[in-house]
């Protein structure tokens, strides 16, 4: 069964930084791409940034390029977002996503809320 | 950029048939595939339906994808509606320049 478990959500004053992991298991985790997609409270959904399979090439959103930052770590099974200079806009539910050509399998979220 | 514009919300009645539409801003529909995405509420996204028209394993035949060249939209359409089915639905696509565009989403209710 795939399964993509997300972590590291939390409160986080503005211009502060975290990072999320989203552990993937139930398949191969080093043939797919990978997404962060994230859905501020009562919005709908916002692509933030793609990774391929070995991590060599990396998307990113125009609202978050250059304060975000995607890896992975295929012997862990690990997709990460490391999250810089964080804003109250950026205050949502951050999904991670499977993908082969298109996304098919999303996580269960993880919230960061960006506030004082 | 192009842009993915759903209506608000639809509504209809069990038993009944419902259409929702995914009309492309700029870039032929048919160039680029089209998924979409169920979310009911309190719950992560969902896949209905991929490559325009093929439903994932699990997914009833009561949902199909179509795509329109000439109002260069897309469509999910439910039919038999069930009252679980109501949810918000979320289509999906992309270009060489946009990994990942979605639609602003509709609010599906089922009364």
């Amino acid at each position: 069964e795939v399964q993509l478990v997300e972590s590291g959500g939390g409160l986080v004053q503005p211009g502060g930084s975290l990072r999320l992991s989203c552990a993937a298991s139930g398949f191969t985790f080093s043939s797919y791409w990978m997404h962060w997609v994230r859905q501020a409270p009562g919005k709908g959904l916002v692509w933030v940034s793609r990774i391929n399979s070995d991590g060599s090439s990396t998307s990113y959103a125009d609202s978050v390029k250059g304060r975000f930052t995607i890896s992975r770590d295929n012997a862990k099974n690990t997709l990460y977002l490391q999250m810089n200079s964080l804003r109250a806009e950026d205050t949502a539910v951050y999904y991670c996503a499977r993908a082969y050509e298109d996304i098919d399998y999303w996580g269960q979220g993880t919230l960061v809320t960006v506030s004082s | 950029n192009f842009m993915l514009t759903q209506p608000h919300s639809v509504s209809e009645s069990p038993g009944k048939t419902v259409t929702i539409s995914c009309t492309r801003s700029s870039g032929s529909i048919a160039s680029n595939y089209v998924q979409w995405y169920q979310q009911r509420p309190g719950s992560s996204p969902t896949t209905v339906i991929y490559e325009d028209n093929q439903r994932p394993s699990g997914v009833p035949d009561r949902f199909s994808g179509s795509i329109d060249s000439s109002s260069n939209s897309a469509s999910l359409t439910i039919s038999g509606l069930k009252t679980e089915d109501e949810a918000d639905y979320y289509c999906q696509s992309y270009d060489s320049s946009n990994p990942v565009v979605f639609g602003g989403g509709t609010k599906l209710t089922v009364l």
